[in-house]
């Protein structure tokens, strides 16, 4: 059964950091592309950053970049989301996604979503 | 490269064909999804390719277009098809989605 889960969310103050997780089962999941993307309550979606299979390629939207960080463990299934200098804008559902792009697909869509995590910055 | 959905909102029959709209800011050839999102729900894929459908996803979905205008269109809707849909584009290495259409059941 293929599976996306999300954790590490919660309430944090702007300044503060985050580290999000994505654990997923029932893929190969050395196969693929996997990303971020995010949801501001009652706002639309928002990609954040996506990774390679072999972490040698990353992007970023700019409104993260410098702040926030991708990675990946191929041996633990999972993927990493490292949020820094927080800012009351960056509350949101953070949802990770497979990534079509490495499994044969000329661009970035995703098809396998996980439940999210909701992120909370407030003072 | 901006997305722009029409209507935000379309409220439409069981039965009805509705479409919605997304266009691109530059031409994005054919690489453009379609989503489907319901309340307190992950989205949902449900095309790619501007009018490939997703494994698994009702024939009643289609999509068309190519270059800066595109359509999602549900010819038959069923009351299961409420939510929000958002096309993406990834034509460009960042990739931005459209502000979203709600499609209510009337």
């Amino acid at each position: 059964q293929v599976q996306l889960v999300e954790s590490g969310g919660g309430l944090v103050k702007p300044g503060g950091s985050l580290r999000l997780s994505c654990a997923t089962s029932g893929i190969t999941f050395s196969d693929y592309y996997m990303t971020w993307i995010r949801q501001a309550p009652g706002k639309g979606l928002e990609w954040i950053s996506y990774i390679d299979s072999s972490s040698n390629y990353i992007n970023y939207a700019g409104s993260v970049k410098g702040r926030f960080t991708i990675s990946r463990d191929n041996a633990k299934n999972s993927v990493f989301l490292q949020m820094n200098s927080l800012r009351v804008d960056d509350t949101a559902m953070y949802y990770c996604a497979t990534d079509r792009k490495g499994i044969g697909e000329d661009g970035h869509f995703f098809d396998i979503w996980g439940r999210g995590t909701m992120v909370f910055v407030s003072s | 490269i901006q997305m722009t959905q029409s209507p935000s909102t379309v409220s439409a029959s069981v039965g009805d064909r509705v479409t919605i709209t997304c266009r691109a800011s530059q031409s994005i050839s054919i690489w453009l999804a379609w989503y489907q999102q319901k309340p307190g729900k992950a989205p949902k894929l449900l095309i790619y390719k501007a009018s490939s459908l997703e494994s698994g996803v009702p024939s009643r979905f289609s999509g068309s277009g190519s270059g800066t205008e595109f359509t999602l269109t549900i010819t038959s809707l069923q009351p299961d098809d409420f939510g929000t849909y958002y096309c993406q584009q990834y034509h460009s290495y960042s990739v931005t989605f459209g502000q979203g259409t709600k499609v209510e059941i009337k």
